[in-house]
């Protein structure tokens, strides 16, 4: 069983779409996140969720919408994709709130055309 | 969060010991140095973390200087497999957030 799980692992879709990116753990953490990759490797946080709680949000543009529906799941919904989108996106887990190893998911890469 | 600074690639021979240096000069007492990795087109990976003593595991171990200014990764016996780009991140304790910065490119060759 994969630990942290995402899918789908490949998304391209077009430009104006709204687009979700799942993500799954059974580790029993109580923190998730989403990291951004972008095409020149740079891993950047974007949110974090402690027991389905936002946490952190950095300054993302009020299309990406994170959704906890329960402590296993933390999915990212974007609305009206742009180019700029296109990225690796990885979410990551943490046992507690803080200062713990991070696990991470294989990624979803997202190509917008 | 205090800034990191590391050589953007290195080269090592499989079988010798890769030893990758990390500068936080700017540290303070209660921030853990992290070292992360991530192999191509998979998602980052713990290696180790230590605050000020030298840490070892089955992965690698960490020597950080007694002033603490500096770190050095240590993977024993570099493998093909431990190509990769390595990310040394100094990190508060009760911290939520993990910043990566440019990392360290490790190719190791045949």
């Amino acid at each position: 069983d994969t630990a942290v799980s995402q899918t789908p692992k490949y998304l391209v879709t077009q430009m104006g779409n709204d687009k979700s990116i799942k993500c799954e753990q059974n580790l029993g953490h109580d923190t998730m996140y989403w990291y951004k990759q972008d095409s020149k490797k740079f891993l950047k946080i974007m949110f974090s969720y402690n027991n389905k709680e936002l946490i952190i949000n950095e300054t993302v543009p009020n299309r990406f919408s994170p959704k906890s529906p329960d402590k296993a799941h933390l999915n990212l919904h974007i609305n009206s994709l742009e180019l700029g989108d296109s990225a690796v996106y990885f979410c990551a887990t943490q046992a507690g709130t803080s200062g713990r190893e991070l696990f991470f998911g294989e990624g979803s890469r997202l190509t917008v055309l | 969060d205090a800034k990191t600074t590391q050589p953007p690639s290195m080269d090592c021979a499989e079988g010798r010991a890769a030893n990758l240096p990390c500068n936080h000069s700017t540290i303070s007492g209660n921030e853990y140095v992290y070292w992360y990795r991530q192999i191509h087109s998979q998602g980052p990976q713990y290696i180790i973390h230590g605050l000020k003593n030298n840490e070892t595991n089955e992965m690698a171990s960490l020597i950080i200087t007694e002033d603490r200014k500096s770190s050095t990764l240590i993977l024993p016996h570099a493998t093909l497999r431990d190509t990769a780009v390595y990310y040394c991140i100094v990190r508060k304790e009760g911290a939520q957030k993990l910043v990566f910065g440019q990392g360290t490119r490790l190719t190791i060759n045949p």
